[in-house]
């Protein structure tokens, strides 16, 4: 079946703007998760969605970033105000519920965000 | 806490020739171990995973993983590099007892295959 899509591919937006970044996971899954990706960093923990429990927002760099899942399938991640450190590329991935937390992240390709 | 580390930001090797790509972890109680990959302008691919039994895990490509629970370690291995393995390598780990939590990811680790 399909995999992980994230909208836009690319987003260049000027210091200051808000800007919202999709993704849509592999029809059941239940987990949802946001990383950022920024060169020589890794990959950062932003933000996790597990079915309808509270997401766990601990790894979110500061409260211009918000996150929401809808209807338990479709995620959008905001950020508000961006700065120019906001500029990386940001991962969306999906896998299946906990089962014990064994089962592999499938990732996005993934939007790389810009900020002029 | 859990955490990931990729000791070499770099691996170069010769085609044909056997590479290793490292990964030490730590956690507090015991861990699922994951290997990813990631191509140029690509997202990040599944590679091959540690959860229970044998300490060698086989995996795609050709690769293969060794968990040395002592060493707190999980070596990505492949007996004969191709050109086309050049890429970045991730190691993620989570820890058992903390099922309902995302992968740690490190640094990763760009592998450079010559002809």
């Amino acid at each position: 079946g399909a995999g992980v899509s994230q909208s836009p591919s690319n987003k260049v937006t000027e210091k200051g703007k808000d800007v919202e970044l999709r993704c849509d996971p592999i029809s059941g899954h239940t987990a949802l998760y946001w990383y950022r990706q920024s060169l020589g960093q890794g990959l950062e923990f932003l933000i996790y969605f597990q079915g309808n429990s509270a997401p766990d927002k601990s790894g979110l760099p500061s409260d211009r970033f918000s996150a929401e899942r809808t209807g338990g399938s479709v995620s959008t991640l905001t950020i508000q105000r961006t700065q120019q450190e906001d500029s990386a590329v940001y991962l969306c991935a999906s896998s299946f519920g906990l089962a014990g937390g064994t089962y592999e992240q499938y990732f996005g390709p993934g939007t790389r965000l810009t900020v002029t | 806490a859990q955490s990931v580390a990729q000791p070499e930001d770099q691996v170069n090797v010769a085609e044909g020739n056997p590479l290793t790509v490292k990964c030490t972890y730590s956690v507090s109680g015991n861990p699922y171990l994951f290997w990813y990959v990631q191509y140029p302008n690509r997202g990040l691919q599944f590679l091959l995973k540690y959860i229970t039994g044998d300490n060698l895990v086989k995996g795609s490509y050709g690769f293969e993983a060794e968990f040395n629970k002592s060493q707190t370690s999980f070596h990505l291995k492949k007996p004969s590099a191709l050109v086309s393995d050049s890429a970045l390598y991730f190691c993620a780990v989570r820890e058992r007892e903390q099922a309902g939590t995302a992968l740690i990811f490190g640094k990763g680790t760009t592998l450079s295959v010559s002809s």
